[in-house]
């Protein structure tokens, strides 16, 4: 079956621009996770949804950086006026139910600011 | 808070070597244990998981076992091939002990395979 994907795969951006990252979990799957992973380093949490509700967002660097689930199935992760250091890689994953759930890692999106 | 440190890459091997990745972590409560691998042009994928103390994981040959008293969680191989190559991940998940609702990762260990 399909498993996560996200888009665009590569996004750059100006610097100050707004970018719109998307993810379209597993059908079915209740939790969805955001991470950010630098160049050379492991994922970091950015913030999880339980269907549409946002229940942990403890993750996110600013107040430049919000996401949306508004029907329980997609997510979009928005960053606000775009910083040379918000360039990494925006990973999107999804699990069945539980948060101890395996998580389903989706390709990424690439986000380079110049 | 919690964390997750493993060794250093690369790590460089000829085909059949055996293999180990450490890892150890820190953590508040009793963290479930994961190891993650990323083959080259593709995205993260579960290798293995052991939920308490002293499970063993197990998954295409690899092993790893919860050392709660060592608070280890080391992969093991006993004979590798090139097909092996890619970026090992290992994480933690700590949310019923208080910590994030994500997983922790360690940084990540490139292991190459040489035939």
């Amino acid at each position: 079956g399909a498993g996560v994907s996200q888009s665009p795969r590569y996004k750059v951006a100006k610097r100050g621009q707004d970018v719109a990252l998307r993810c379209d979990p597993i059908s079915g799957h209740v939790s969805l996770f955001w991470y950010q992973q630098a160049l050379g380093q492991g994922p970091e949490f950015l913030t999880y949804f339980q269907n549409e509700a946002q229940l942990d967002k403890s993750g996110l660097p600013s107040d430049r950086f919000f996401a949306e689930r508004p029907e329980g199935s997609v997510s979009t992760l928005k960053i606000q006026r775009t910083q040379q250091e918000d360039s990494a890689v925006y990973l999107c994953a999804s699990s069945p139910g539980e948060i101890s759930d395996t998580q389903y890692f989706g390709p990424g999106t690439r986000l380079t600011v110049l | 808070g919690d964390s997750v440190t493993q060794m250093e890459g690369p790590v460089t091997l000829s085909e059949e070597a055996f293999l180990t990745i450490n890892c150890t972590y820190t953590a508040t409560g009793y963290p479930s244990l994961f190891w993650y691998v990323q083959y080259p042009g593709e995205g993260l994928q579960l290798l293995l998981k052991a939920t308490k103390a002293d499970d063993k994981g197990s998954n295409k040959g690899f092993e790893a076992t919860y050392r709660k008293e060592t608070t280890s969680f080391h992969l093991e191989k006993g004979s590798v091939q090139v097909s092996d190559s890619a970026v090992y991940f290992c994480a933690l998940s700590d949310q019923a002990g208080g910590g994030a609702d994500g997983l922790t990762f360690g940084k990540g260990t490139h292991l190459i395979i040489q035939p």
